[in-house]
C-alpha cells in the first residue's frame, strides 16, 4: 500500500487530454513539492515534472503538472504512442522523514 | 554527459550481505545529493536512502533502517550501499540516482539522472 495513491491505469486517444491523479496528505503533498516520473518499458525512470509544475529541459510541453491541497495531477495533452509508460508521483513526507512514491499508473494510448 | 553505472548485485541467501556501487561521471560528484531507489519485479518504485554531497547527512526508509548503509567516496566519484541482513522482500533492481546540490528534504524526491540498475535477488 503506497503512501501516495494513484489509479493503476489510465488511457486516452491522441486527441484527448489525459490526467493522472496523485492523492496524499498534509504531511507529504500538502506541505511539500510533488515530482513526476515516466518509466518506459524496460528502462530506468526519467524525471518528468519537478517542484509541482516545472518541466526539465527536453520534456515536451504536452506534459504539465499541478497541485492543489493534498492532491496533484499530471496532464498529458494529446498523448502519443511513445508516451505509453508507467507514471509515478513522489514527494517528501514530513511524518515519515522520507521520500514516498505513488504506486504508479500505466498509461495506454488508444 | 552524466553517467551512473551500478554494480555489485547478484544472488544472495537470506541473511546475507552485498555492497552495491555506483560509479559516477560527467559531473562534479561531490556537489550533488545522491540516492538509491529500488523496484521489486513487476512493482513500483521505492525510495531507499539519500546522502548529502559531503556525505555528512543521510536519510533512510524505515524498511531498511538499521540494515542498509549509504556512503560515498567523493575522490573516487562512487556511491555505495551496504546491504546487510537481506530478506526476500529486498529482491529488486537497485537504481542510483542523482539529486540536486541542496540537501533539503523538499528537493530530495528530485532525481535528475538514473543509472540502469543492478539486480539483487535474495533467495535460498
Amino acid at each position: 500500500q503506497s503512501v501516495l495513491t494513484q489509479p493503476p491505469s489510465a488511457s486516452g486517444t491522441p486527441g484527448q487530454r489525459v490526467t493522472i491523479s496523485c492523492s496524499g496528505s498534509s504531511s507529504n503533498i500538502g506541505s511539500n513539492y510533488v515530482y513526476w516520473y515516466q518509466q518506459l518499458p524496460g528502462t530506468a525512470p526519467q524525471l518528468l515534472i519537478y517542484r509541482n509544475n516545472q518541466r526539465p529541459a527536453g520534456v515536451p510541453d504536452r506534459f504539465s503538472g499541478s497541485k492543489s491541497g493534498t492532491s496533484a495531477s499530471l496532464a498529458i495533452s494529446g498523448p502519443r504512442s511513445e508516451d505509453e509508460a508507467d507514471y509515478y508521483c513522489a514527494a517528501w513526507d514530513d511524518s515519515l522523514s522520507g521520500v514516498v512514491f505513488g504506486g504508479g499508473t500505466k498509461l495506454t494510448v488508444l | 554527459e552524466v553517467q551512473l553505472l551500478e554494480s555489485g548485485g547478484g544472488l544472495v541467501q537470506p541473511g546475507g550481505s552485498l555492497r552495491l556501487s555506483c560509479a559516477a561521471s560527467g559531473f562534479t560528484f561531490s556537489s550533488y545529493t545522491m540516492s538509491w531507489v529500488r523496484q521489486a519485479p513487476g512493482k513500483g518504485l521505492e525510495w531507499v536512502s539519500s546522502i548529502s554531497g559531503r556525505g555528512d547527512s543521510t536519510y533512510y526508509a524505515d524498511s531498511v533502517k538499521g540494515r542498509f548503509t549509504i556512503s560515498r567516496d567523493n575522490p573516487k566519484n562512487t556511491l555505495y550501499l551496504q546491504v546487510n541482513s537481506l530478506r526476500a522482500e529486498d529482491t529488486a533492481v537497485y537504481y542510483c540516482a542523482r539529486g540536486v546540490g541542496d540537501f533539503w528534504s523538499g528537493y530530495l524526491p528530485r532525481f535528475d539522472y538514473w543509472g540502469q540498475g543492478t539486480l539483487v535477488t535474495v533467495s535460498s
